[in-house]
């Protein structure tokens, strides 16, 4: 997975909770992004940064902040977690390269009761 | 974002090619992809095609891409269980943004 680790893996909260998803890297590439997928709606992008402390909004932001202090370290909050947030999320690095690939993180798995 | 859309099933024998279609809308896409899910994992990064090209071949993979029905393919020859994945097709839209399809589902049959 690129030198990318997500945690928790797995996390069960209930609804009204305040949750954050770290995403750590060890390529120092500059671009860092959070999805969700959900069934039917293959990968909807959350939230993106282009540096430290730069980040801009993607088109599921609402529910949703992010930050980032350090090059390696992505956080996503969810700052009261509803249940229409349980989904799967992934953290994705690029780096100006040719082609502007994106690699992708294994995933955590967040289920609000 | 535009839209991209693909079909979500697929089944084939083994040892045959598989084809997986995908459309896009924004014309001005420069990049497109394919990536590969296997279950509990993360996306895969399977091949890239930039838009002024028509097709791309790597090992068992050949993308095709044909920009005036902003129409992209994927074909596996000599499909083997090991293929069993969702597939995803994105494209890049604007300085970073990847839009992704919803994902077909391949799914091979002995």
């Amino acid at each position: 997975d690129a030198g990318i680790t997500q945690s928790p893996r797995h996390k069960v909260t209930e609804t009204g909770t305040p949750v954050t998803l770290r995403c750590h890297q060890t390529e120092n590439h500059r671009y860092m992004y959070w999805y969700r997928q959900d069934p039917g709606h293959g990968l909807r992008l959350i939230h993106y940064s282009y540096g430290v402390k730069d980040t801009d909004k993607g088109e599921v932001s609402d529910g949703y902040s992010v930050s980032r202090s350090k090059t390696e370290d992505f956080l996503l909050t969810l700052e009261s977690a509803t249940s229409s947030q349980t989904s799967v999320y992934f953290c994705a690095i690029s780096e100006n390269t040719v082609g502007y690939e994106q690699y992708f993180g294994p995933g955590t798995r967040l289920t609000v009761t | 974002g535009e839209d991209v859309e693909q079909s979500l099933f697929l089944s084939v024998r083994e040892g045959d090619s598989s084809v997986i279609n995908c459309t896009y809308t924004d014309s001005s896409s420069t990049y497109l992809y394919w990536y590969k899910q296997e279950p509990g994992a993360g996306l895969q990064l399977l091949t890239y095609i930039f838009s002024n090209m028509d097709m791309k071949q790597d090992q068992r993979l050949t993308v095709l891409l044909n920009k005036k029905d902003k129409h992209l393919s994927l074909r596996i020859a000599d499909t083997q269980t090991g293929d069993s994945a969702i597939y995803f097709c994105a494209e890049k839209q604007g300085a970073q943004k990847l839009v992704f399809g919803q994902g077909t589902r391949l799914t091979i049959n002995p």
